[in-house]
């Protein structure tokens, strides 16, 4: 398979806490991106990070991404309980392949 | 602007029928994706096509076939339906030609379909 690592599988966490998920790949990239999505709902796009950046904000979202390593993270800070949701990672090739792993799935107990 | 449209919402299949799945996007997108999403196993990639007229595979193209005949819409089909297609199918699009090639994603609905 191509599709790569998201860990952890699950988070429950409170709320104001930080949330952090990481998403391994094994092939190159031309960018990665993150997605939420809500429980039986379509996926929404939440920050994209090109392969030459190294770190990219976005309200209360940080994405980092070391491609040495071929791992990007996730991390939510403050979180609120509206936050519950699925986050996907997917990784965007130079051929237009757009691959996601599998999630994860985060609890924010008010 | 109605993004991307997914049609039909919801399908029941006998198991041998056949049947067409609708993506159309009114975003002038150049690249346009049908995934698959089954529990635990996240989304995965089924066919792509990277502009009208072509198409190519993805991570679990086998059962199904894709049409791109006209920019805006992407059909997915299932000839001869099976249980193991049971799933909830989602449709995406991205990069409009006049901008950057780096670009999110937007997703449909979703169409939940199920073979028995």
């Amino acid at each position: 398979s191509q599709q790569g690592e998201e860990d952890p599988q699950a988070l429950s966490i409170q709320e104001g806490e930080n949330a952090t998920m990481n998403c391994s790949y094994k092939t190159s990239i031309n960018n990665l991106q993150w997605y939420r999505q809500n429980s039986g709902r379509g996926l929404v796009h939440l920050i994209l990070i090109r392969s030459n950046e190294r770190e990219k904000h976005s309200g209360r979202l940080r994405v980092t991404l070391d491609t040495s390593k071929k791992s990007s993270s996730l991390l939510i800070t403050a979180s609120r309980a509206a936050d519950t949701a699925s986050y996907f990672c997917a990784r965007g090739g130079n051929t237009g392949k757009l691959i996601f792993g599998q999630g994860t799935t985060l609890q924010v107990k008010p | 602007n109605a993004g991307v449209t997914q049609t039909p919402k919801f399908r029941v299949l006998k198991t041998g029928q056949s049947m067409t799945l609708l993506c159309a996007q009114d975003m002038n997108h150049e690249y346009m994706y049908w995934y698959r999403q089954d529990p635990g196993m996240g989304l995965r990639l089924i066919h792509y096509s990277v502009g009208e007229g072509t198409t190519a595979k993805g991570e679990v193209p086998d059962g199904y076939n894709v049409s791109r005949l006209k920019k805006q819409n992407f059909l997915l089909g299932l000839e001869s339906a099976a249980p193991s297609q049971t799933s909830v199918y989602f449709c995406a699009s991205s990069y409009s030609s006049f901008g950057q090639r780096d670009k999110e994603a937007f997703f449909g609905q979703g169409t939940r379909l199920t073979v028995v």
